[in-house]
């Protein structure tokens, strides 16, 4: 079965580095684009990136464009989100996601979402 | 930047039918997403390409999109619908997918 588990997050310093990554099994992964979508505490989801299937493309919120890195080993079936020069706005569950099929397509398996709190 | 609108929350007693709304600027021309999350949780899909639905999603699970609104229709709603959900689009314009605020959908 389709499975995205997560790892990475933790708490940074604000200017700090985090890399989350999110390993894929049951589909091939290679195959499909991916996503992260992050959830502020108590607020609502907000797309943050998303990468073609080979990884040729990528694309990224306003927010972070610019701090934020997406990227993918398709040999090791994963999937990371590198973050620079974080801020406290930063701090959010960062879920993984798979899409349905190539392009603008629909999520339709998440990870378990792992959790970044930026604070000093 | 496109936005969608979605009310913070909508109540229906059990057995009752939920609609929640999700509106922008000619939505109709755009593929509407609608996600479920409960609280801990991570999103699940519950439609897709404004009205399919996954497999494994109740048929009590609908929607439709028409003009600057699209509807996910809860038939027959039950306790375990309760849940936050979330309408999603993607804006070809500046190459975004794009979340409405959200709805918390209780039942009394």
């Amino acid at each position: 079965q389709v499975q995205l588990v997560q790892s990475g997050g933790g708490l940074v310093r604000p200017g700090g580095s985090l890399r989350v990554s999110c390993a894929a099994s049951g589909f091939k992964f290679r195959d499909h684009y991916m996503t992260w979508v992050r959830q502020a505490p108590g607020k609502g989801l907000e797309w943050v990136a998303q990468i073609s299937d080979g990884g040729g493309q990528a694309d990224y919120a306003d927010s972070v464009r610019g701090r934020v890195t997406i990227s993918r080993d398709n040999a090791k079936n994963s999937l990371y989100l590198q973050l620079d020069n974080v801020r406290v706005d930063d701090t959010a569950i960062y879920y993984c996601a798979r899409l349905k099929e190539p392009g603008a397509t629909p999520s339709d398996y998440w990870g378990q979402g792992t959790l970044v709190t930026v604070s000093a | 930047s496109y936005v969608l609108t979605q009310a913070p929350s909508v109540s229906v007693a059990p057995g009752e039918t939920a609609r929640i709304t999700c509106g922008g600027d000619d939505i109709e021309t755009k593929s509407v997403n609608w996600y479920q999350q409960k609280p801990g949780q991570a999103p699940v899909l519950v439609i897709y390409y404004d009205s399919d639905r996954p497999s494994g999603i109740p048929e009590r699970f609908s929607g439709s999109n028409s003009g600057n609104t699209a509807t996910l229709t809860i038939s027959g709603v039950e306790a375990g619908d309760e849940a936050h959900y979330y309408c999603q689009v993607w804006h070809s314009g500046s190459d975004h997918w794009v979340f409405g605020g959200g709805t918390e959908l209780t039942v009394l």
